[in-house]
């Protein structure tokens, strides 16, 4: 069984200064960890994605995230945001089998002129 | 290269009637999913398909049934629509487990009201 617990419901920051979305995860397997972009009205978007590889992952849109065994976390970070940010953030996880990903329920991030 | 498209965009049903939402992929991707998304719960598996001919059911199945004739398409199909299964659905499709490090593709999702 695999879970995730994104941390924060809304997170609101500045623009230019940087953004901090928390997640952490259980999993019983080595899991794949990703994170999704969600902009209004819009499907899904992937941001980055975490397989055993680099604990540290870049992604798109300046976005990256560390994958802490330890912690059992999988924080996303920007050094500086910018308004196009603003969306819905998920949090993923999934075990390897093939009953498709488990989401957090979200962070909504605000961007404040 | 479409990736993966969803008919209709918005629908509106009312409460017993029923209705077939059309999800179609041109990745020639294995695996297909269908999720629900309501506010403050992210994304749920309703059902899922791992080849043509095949179904399985995912998290929240009750309600819904699936068919997956051909290996690009992918049906999710309400027979008695009930208020509580407004939500927005999402379609999404991969070329093999997500565990295997291939991520899944969405498609821009169908906004359903039952009244």
């Amino acid at each position: 069984a695999q879970s995730v617990t994104q941390l924060d419901s809304h997170v609101s920051v500045s623009e230019g200064t940087p953004v901090l979305l928390r997640c952490n995860y259980s999993s019983s397997y080595s899991p794949s960890l990703f994170w999704y972009v969600q902009h209004p009205n819009k499907g899904l978007q992937l941001l980055l994605k975490y397989t055993s590889a680099a604990t540290l992952v870049k992604g798109i849109n300046g976005f990256e995230a560390e994958f802490k065994k330890s912690e059992t976390s999988f924080h996303l970070t920007k050094p500086s945001a910018h308004m196009s940010d603003a969306a819905e953030y998920f949090c993923v996880v999934s075990g390897g089998g093939a009953d498709g990903l488990t989401f957090g329920k979200g962070t909504h991030l605000i961007i404040q002129p | 290269n479409a990736g993966v498209t969803q008919t209709p965009k918005f629908r509106v049903l009312k409460t017993g009637q029923s209705m077939t939402l059309l999800c179609a992929q041109d990745m020639n991707h294995e695996y297909m999913y269908w999720y629900r998304q309501d506010p403050g719960m992210g994304l749920r598996l309703i059902h899922y398909s791992v080849g043509e001919g095949t179904t399985a059911k995912g998290e929240v199945p009750d309600g819904y049934n699936v068919s997956r004739l051909k290996k690009q398409n992918f049906l999710l199909g309400l027979e008695s629509a009930a208020p509580s299964q407004t939500s927005v659905y999402f379609c999404a499709s991969s070329y093999l487990a997500v565990g295997s490090s291939y991520e899944q593709y969405f498609g821009p999702g169908t906004r359903l009201t039952v009244t």
